[in-house]
Order: structure tokens, then sequence, then C-alpha cells
């Protein structure tokens, strides 16, 4: 899991504003997912994309965008739209039809 | 879709002694089973994981048992110690995206 980055560590959204989080990974996974982690509760689903150019809603992609142009990359945009944004983000990857995640350090994401 | 309950929600035990989380889930289609321990503010690490073909496994201090008729697996951590506090989550599915569905997490104090 080490081979996972995600930046900012740390991002602040302004109302109105759309932010953009990065997610990065040099392990050769195919497949990568964007969680949300509101406190003391699990791991929801926004987005995964098992391919290049190819990506799936999750449970609450609702104010949610996300694109897959290179394998390595898997960025997610908070639009506007999200109306509670403030969550800990967590990306994550795993080889093609292989079940095991492995997380990137995390986006903490709070509103001004 | 897969549906999973995490067991208890919180647990405190006395340094030393064993720590058993427990989790069901609703599809039988349902053939990977990993436990992830999260500390605070940190990424979820894999720290075992089952498939639908075995009952048990064990690594160390760590077991996770699988009743496949029953729907539940539980994660055992004998000695336990002060750095095994943390939130454990399960998850259970198949394949990849919305197949895999992830628990709401077990926040384990290990008093000293």
């Amino acid at each position: 899991d080490g081979g996972i980055t995600q930046s900012p560590k740390y991002l602040f959204r302004k109302e109105g504003q759309n932010v953009t989080l990065s997610c990065e990974q040099n392990l050769n996974h195919d497949a990568m997912y964007w969680y949300r982690q509101d406190p003391g509760q699990g791991l929801r689903l926004i987005y995964y994309s098992q391919i290049v150019n190819d990506f799936q809603k999750g449970d609450i992609a609702e104010g949610y965008s996300v694109s897959r142009e290179k394998k390595e990359s898997f960025p997610l945009t908070v639009t506007s739209a999200q109306k509670n944004p403030t969550a800990f983000y967590l990306c994550a990857s795993s080889f093609d039809r292989q079940e095991t995640q492995y997380f990137g350090p995390g986006t903490r994401l709070l509103v001004l | 879709g897969e549906n999973v309950e995490q067991h208890p929600s919180t647990l405190s035990v006395q340094e030393g002694d064993s720590a058993v989380i427990k989790c069901t889930y609703s599809d039988s289609a349902s053939n990977y089973f990993p436990w992830y321990k999260q500390e605070l503010g940190k990424r979820p690490q894999l720290i075992i994981d089952i498939r639908s073909n075995v009952g048990e496994k064990k690594d160390q201090r760590i077991a996770v048992t699988l009743n496949k008729t029953a729907k539940h697996f539980s994660l055992h951590i004998t000695e336990t110690q002060p750095e095994d506090s943390a939130v454990y989550f399960c998850a259970a599915g198949y394949n990849y995206g919305q197949n895999f569905v992830f628990g709401p997490g077990t926040r384990l104090s290990v008093l000293p």
C-alpha cells in the first residue's frame, strides 16, 4: 500500500467551490476506488474504475465526479452539488478481478 | 446487494485477553472476506483475509473463521496488546466494485 499516494492530506473547500482530490498508484493495479468515511462510520463506495476510460457509480456518487485517463491516476472532484462534503476520503486499488484492496493515506476535506 | 453487519461496535479488553469480532453478510455469492485495521487518522491496512473454500486461517495472534452456511465470519485476536487498539473493519463480496461491502467497524480498546 506504500505505492498509493493521495494529495493533499488536508483540503479546505469554500461554499460553491469544486475541489479535486488526487490519487496515484504505481502498483500496476487495474482497478481503483474512492470511498468516503464519516466519523465513527464505515467505508462507503463513491466511484470505482476497472480499466482506463471506464468508471462506475458506487452507492453515494451524487455530487462527485471522476476520470480515469491513465492507469495510475483516478482523481475525484467534489462538486458544489455535494452539500455535506466534510469527510475523510480514501482511495484504493487492486489487481483486476482480485478483491484485495490497498488503501492510500487519505485526504481530509473540510468546509470553510 | 450485499449487506454486512458487524458486532460489537465497541470492545474493551484487558491486555493479554482475547478479542472476538463477528460479521454477518447477506449475499450467498460472496466468496472473499478480508479484515482491515485502521488506526486513528490513518489508512485501513489489510491484516488477514479468507476465501470461501477455507473455514479457518491463522497468522500468529490473529485468526479468522468462516461459516458459509450461517453466513458469518469472525476475527479472533489472542494475547491482545495495547498496539492492537484500533478500528477493525470486515468486508464481504466477490469480484470488485459494488459487489464488495464493508462493515461499519468495531473500535477495539486494549487496556493496560
